[in-house]
């Protein structure tokens, strides 16, 4: 069964960092795309990062260019996104999927920005 | 980027009932469309890709259809569990664009 688990969201100050981890299993990680996609409490859908299988590519939306950083590991199976300077519009429940056609989800973390 | 417009905004129907949501890129981008069920407190579900492809496990009662700029969502005989949120998503050329939103609501 494939599984996707986000951790390492909470609580931080506008200018803070954080940085989110989703631990993925049941699938082939290295032969995967992931992304990022966010939701504002009460909003639509917004897609934040991706990561080609090999971390050759990465690509970002402008809202978070050169303030987030997204990377894997492949011997850990496990995506990351480093978030830095960090504003009270990034908060958000953050999730991880596969594929460019978002085929699984995980479960979210919630990312408060907020002093 | 790549503007993604759902319409309606909200909808409301009665259990039985057959609807379509409507999806249009501001500018073509093939087939490479994907439709989403969120319902509250969940993470999205992938119900269609590629426009018309129907994702593993999803109700035939869904199908999609549509090519270039405009596509569409139909959910025949609306069942309960069907009365939720729906997203377009084009995966034609980064960043990758969302719709809005089209809350299915009980009439």
């Amino acid at each position: 069964e494939v599984q996707l688990l986000e951790s390492g969201g909470g609580l931080v100050q506008p200018g803070g960092s954080l940085r989110l981890s989703c631990a993925a299993s049941g699938f082939t990680f290295s032969n995967y795309v992931l992304s990022w996609v966010r939701q504002a409490p009460g909003k639509g859908l917004e897609w934040v990062s991706i990561i080609t299988g090999s971390a050759n590519n990465t690509y970002y939306a402008d809202s978070v260019k050169g303030r987030f950083t997204i990377s894997r590991d492949n011997s850990k199976n496990t995506l990351y996104l480093q978030m830095n300077s960090l504003r009270a519009e990034d908060t958000a429940i953050y999730y991880c999927t596969r594929r460019t056609s978002f085929d699984q989800w995980g479960q979210g973390a919630l990312v408060t920005v907020s002093s | 980027d790549i503007q993604m417009t759902q319409s309606p905004s909200t909808l409301s129907a009665s259990v039985g009932d057959r609807v379509t949501i409507t999806c249009r890129a501001s500018q073509s981008i093939s087939k490479w469309l994907a439709w989403y069920q969120q319902k509250p407190g969940k993470a999205p579900n992938l119900l269609i890709y590629d426009a018309s492809s129907l994702e593993s496990g999803v109700p035939s009662s869904f199908s999609g259809s549509g090519s270039g700029t405009e596509f569409t969502l139909t959910i025949s005989n609306l069942q309960p569990d069907d009365f939720a949120t729906y997203y377009c998503q084009q995966y034609n050329s980064y960043p990758v664009t969302f719709g809005q939103g089209t809350k299915l609501e009980i009439k």
